[in-house]
């Protein structure tokens, strides 16, 4: 069965870093998004992503997040100045023509 | 307000036992609800309803929902300890992105 990949796994980083999140999402899926759960909360939606640009965007998508597919198969998220509030569990997911919702099994990002 | 909130949040049943998880949502811009369950990491698919009162099924579990009280259950029988995860709901609105509920912890003692 196709799956989203997502790389690394877990991330620790310091305060003020970048950070890059990677996400091969599956093959013929249009549609791609970034969700992060902090720990012991919800499920958020951060942006979604379609024909290479930026359908939409939630409030916590500031300007320090950005997104990009650079070679059309990856797919990016980058945090350019990383918090303290940062710290959360980052899923990427696909989606195609018909609903057909695929989570990656998400990169833990530790921002210390 | 988008919201989405299910209940109970925490839930502690015996093998063999049958629960029902509940999800209420709000109207706006309503397309369609999911349910997911999250044992270690990603959510995992188990249910789309778009129309109500048709019960989806899938072996032990089945969910249905009510567009008119605006809620959705997950039922699921026979629990086995395999069953203890998170359960998420969630409704999408018309960009198609996935609003979550607070979800219900189930722990399913042998």
């Amino acid at each position: 069965e196709p799956e989203v990949t997502q790389t690394p796994s877990h991330q620790v980083t310091q305060m003020g870093q970048e950070v890059i999140l990677r996400c091969v999402p599956i093959s013929n899926h249009l549609y791609f998004y970034w969700y992060r759960q902090i720990l012991g909360q919800k499920v958020e939606f951060l942006v979604s992503f379609y024909n290479n640009e930026i359908s939409e965007k939630s409030e916590i998508f500031d300007d320090q997040f950005s997104v990009e597919r650079p070679d059309g198969s990856n797919f990016t998220l980058k945090i350019r100045s990383t918090k303290l509030e940062d710290s959360a569990m980052y899923f990427c997911a696909s989606r195609g023509e018909a609903y057909g919702y695929t989570f990656g099994s998400g990169t833990r990002l530790t921002v210390v | 307000e988008d919201k989405v909130v299910q209940s109970p949040l925490s839930l502690v049943v015996h093998e063999g036992d049958t629960v029902t998880l509940n999800c209420s949502y709000e109207v706006t811009n309503f397309r369609s609800l999911l349910w997911y369950k999250q044992e270690k990491k990603a959510p995992t698919f188990l249910f789309m309803l778009t129309s109500s009162g048709i019960e989806k099924k899938s072996g032990r579990l089945s969910s249905i929902l009510d567009k008119k009280e605006l809620f959705s259950i997950l039922n699921i029988t026979a629990t086995q300890t395999g069953d203890s995860a998170v359960y998420l709901c969630a409704r999408t609105d018309s960009s198609y992105k996935l609003i979550f509920g607070s979800g219900t912890r189930l722990l399913v003692r042998p």
